[in-house]
């Protein structure tokens, strides 16, 4: 299988800071990336499609000037948690896919666990 | 949009016995139906997928069977082992929309052995 990184897997940070979460594919281009965000014991909901070199598209009631996408290349896409406080504690999770037909298997980030204090 | 609703949202088995999950999809364009298994604080993994044109697909334990016209899709494990136990999910999405997953609630599944 494909492998996609994330980091970091864990972060602390006070509120009213930023935060930025990194998506890698690692042994595969990916022109569209997807963030998720999961709360404990709670499906994954997706936030937004991350479109390299356009803006990225966001789900219904996800606010884009808190959660930023920029994906800047191929194989990586960031996604910064602005102003943070402590409701946006949560477990941030990005997936992609190699793309075209039949190669539509998501893989999955580790998972980012952020903590607002 | 694309709705997916699972059932149960916690399943109890005893080692040996067969799970059964039950997942409904609301988007007739979607085609493409994944399986994950998400052990805690862990990535999803997939466990199987099935396609639009396929109504049944097994991997040694694990099944699924896809009702395209009842527009439902089920997981089954035969012979339930206690590392098993995990929570499991099922999505839908369009092959064309380049994998916008839309998932279901989840499953909590316990094998008490």
């Amino acid at each position: 299988g494909a492998v996609v990184s994330q980091h970091p897997s864990r972060v602390i940070c006070k509120s009213g800071t930023s935060v930025k979460i990194e998506c890698r594919s690692l042994d595969f281009q990916a022109t569209t990336m997807f963030w998720y965000r999961q709360f404990p014991k709670q499906s994954l909901m997706l936030m937004a499609t991350s479109n390299e070199g356009s803006k990225a598209t966001y789900e219904q009631g996800v606010e884009k000037d808190k959660f930023l996408i920029n994906h800047a290349s191929l194989t990586l896409s960031t996604l910064t948690v602005t102003s943070a406080h402590p409701e946006d504690s949560s477990f941030y999770i990005c997936s992609a896919s190699r793309g075209g037909f039949k190669n539509t298997e998501a893989f999955f980030g580790q998972g980012t666990r952020l903590t607002v204090v | 949009g694309e709705n997916v609703e699972q059932h149960p949202s916690t399943l109890s088995v005893q080692e040996g016995d067969s799970a059964v999950i039950k997942c409904t999809y609301s988007d007739s364009a979607s085609n493409y139906f994944p399986w994950y298994k998400q052990e805690l604080g862990k990535r999803p993994q997939l466990i199987i997928d099935i396609r639009s044109n396929v109504g049944e697909k097994k991997d040694q334990r694990i099944a699924v069977t896809l009702n395209k016209t009842a527009k439902h899709f089920s997981l089954h494990i035969t012979e339930t082992q206690p590392e098993d136990s995990a929570v499991y999910f099922c999505a839908a999405s369009r092959e064309a929309a380049g994998n916008k997953l839309t998932f279901g609630g989840g499953t909590r599944v316990l094998v008490k052995p």
